[in-house]
């Protein structure tokens, strides 16, 4: 089956700096590639995802890039703000990104430093 | 919010007692999903079902049951048998997993604790 790893798993970064958390996967039938943001004690949820027929996706500070030779992607923030603080997840999976083929990384815990 | 609820928040239980956490969701997906989170350990699916009346195991179904009996409603029972059953618990859904661009909504989980 798939495994998914996710380095690091604490990062601290101060306010204003890029933060950047990679994953990689395992099986390369996989071809959708989301991430999820938690906030202490709220819901994960879906801050940008992206398919293997692209190799980089943004929205506004966040940015998501794939190498589907190397078999990794990354998650990139840009100028960060206290809010962005939080567990991210990232997930791989196959066919339309039901969650019955998603397997998630174990989390990074992004700490930003005012 | 999201339109996926789950109850109780929190959840105290005596060791060797079955218990059921609450899922509903009224955004008319197909798909719900169960997942345990520990610390350190990500998500950890227990229990699918893409359709009603059908469900599938996930990676850690052991000690676990669930029914779909309407679309609406997945509930999770955690049974005497699941060894480490204190955990944070999330619910999910998802329109139907062959179509695109069907991500994942959660609820806002239940902590359930077991003594």
């Amino acid at each position: 089956g798939e495994n998914v790893e996710q380095h690091p798993s604490t990062l601290s970064v101060q306010e204003g700096d890029s933060a950047v958390i990679k994953c990689t996967y395992s099986d390369s039938a996989s071809n959708y590639f989301p991430w999820y943001k938690q906030e202490l004690g709220k819901r994960p949820q879906l801050i940008i995802d992206i398919r293997s027929n692209v190799g980089e996706k943004k929205d506004q500070r966040i940015a998501v890039t794939l190498n589907k030779t190397a078999k990794h992607f990354s998650l990139h923030i840009t100028e960060t703000q206290p809010e962005d603080s939080a567990v991210y997840f990232c997930a791989a999976g196959k066919s339309g990104g039901g969650a019955d083929g998603l397997t998630f990384g174990k989390g990074t815990h992004l700490i930003i430093q005012p | 919010d999201g339109g996926i609820t789950q109850s109780p928040k929190y959840l105290f239980r005596k060791e060797g007692q079955n218990v059921t956490l609450s899922c509903e969701q009224n955004l008319n997906h197909d798909a719900m999903y169960w997942y345990r989170q520990d610390p350190g350990q990500g998500l950890r699916l227990i229990y699918y079902s893409q359709i009603v009346n059908d469900f599938q195991k996930g990676d850690i179904a052991e000690g676990y049951s669930v029914s779909r009996e309407k679309k609406e409603s997945f509930p999770l029972t955690v049974t005497s048998a699941q060894k480490n059953p204190t955990a944070f618990y999330l619910c999910a859904s998802s329109l139907s997993p062959g179509q695109n661009n069907s991500p994942l909504h959660f609820g806002n989980g239940t902590r359930l604790t077991v003594t």
